[in-house]
């Protein structure tokens, strides 16, 4: 079954420091998600791509995050100075279309910000 | 602003036992998804739901969107240790499309 694929499993960072999460999604696929999970809290949506943009950004997904679709397989999320409130799970997910039948999740990317 | 809101937010039962955990919302939606979440994965995409008062079984599980389709539950029989995971409510809302999420019930089945 296809999968979405994320490295690296985990991250560990100093404050201040440039990360980058990457991420390969379903190869058919043509819309792209990156979403936060902080410990113990709800998944939230970050940002979505399409067409190599940005097609929506939710309030988290602030100057210091960026997003890239480098080549025609990876697609990364890029937090350019990390704080101690960005420790969480990162997942990139993918879909067909907007109007689809559900998601494919990776399996994250712990990230913790030391 | 739509919110799904779930409960219990956790449940802690025995092999074998039944359980329902419940979507509720005061906003209606074309369709509702469930998903599972493991500790440590992604969630993964079990069952969508599209028609008011529909019900879908998968194996032990079975799932109920409301006839409003405001609201979804999901029942689980006889639970077993494999079962235990975080059971997340979706809809796809926004200017995108996008995937929102509710706030999730922990499920502990203990052998």
């Amino acid at each position: 079954e296809p999968e979405v694929t994320q490295t690296p499993s985990h991250q560990v960072t100093q404050m201040g420091q440039e990360v980058i999460l990457r991420c390969v999604p379903i190869s058919n696929h043509l819309y792209f998600y990156w979403y936060r999970q902080i410990l113990g809290q709800k998944v939230e949506f970050l940002v979505s791509f399409y067409n190599n943009e940005i097609s929506e950004k939710s309030e988290i997904f602030d100057d210091q995050f960026s997003v890239e679709r480098p080549d025609g397989s990876n697609f990364t999320l890029k937090i350019r100075s990390t704080k101690l409130e960005d420790s969480a799970m990162y997942f990139c997910a993918s879909s067909e279309g907007v109007r689809t039948n559900g998601y494919t999740f990776g399996s994250g990317t712990r990230l913790t910000v030391v | 602003t739509q919110l799904l809101e779930q409960s219990p937010q956790f449940l802690s039962i025995q092999e074998g036992e039944n359980l329902t955990v419940y979507c509720n919302s005061s906003s209606v939606f074309s369709s509702l998804q469930w998903y599972r979440q493991e500790p440590g994965e992604g969630p993964v995409l079990l069952v969508t739901v599209v028609t008011g008062g529909e019900v879908k079984k998968l194996k032990r599980l079975t799932f109920q969107f409301g006839d409003a389709r405001k609201d979804s539950s999901l029942h689980i029989t006889a639970a077993q240790p494999g079962d235990t995971g975080l059971y997340l409510c979706a809809f796809n809302g926004g200017a995108t499309n996008k995937l929102i999420f509710g706030t999730g019930t922990l499920l502990a089945v203990q052998p």
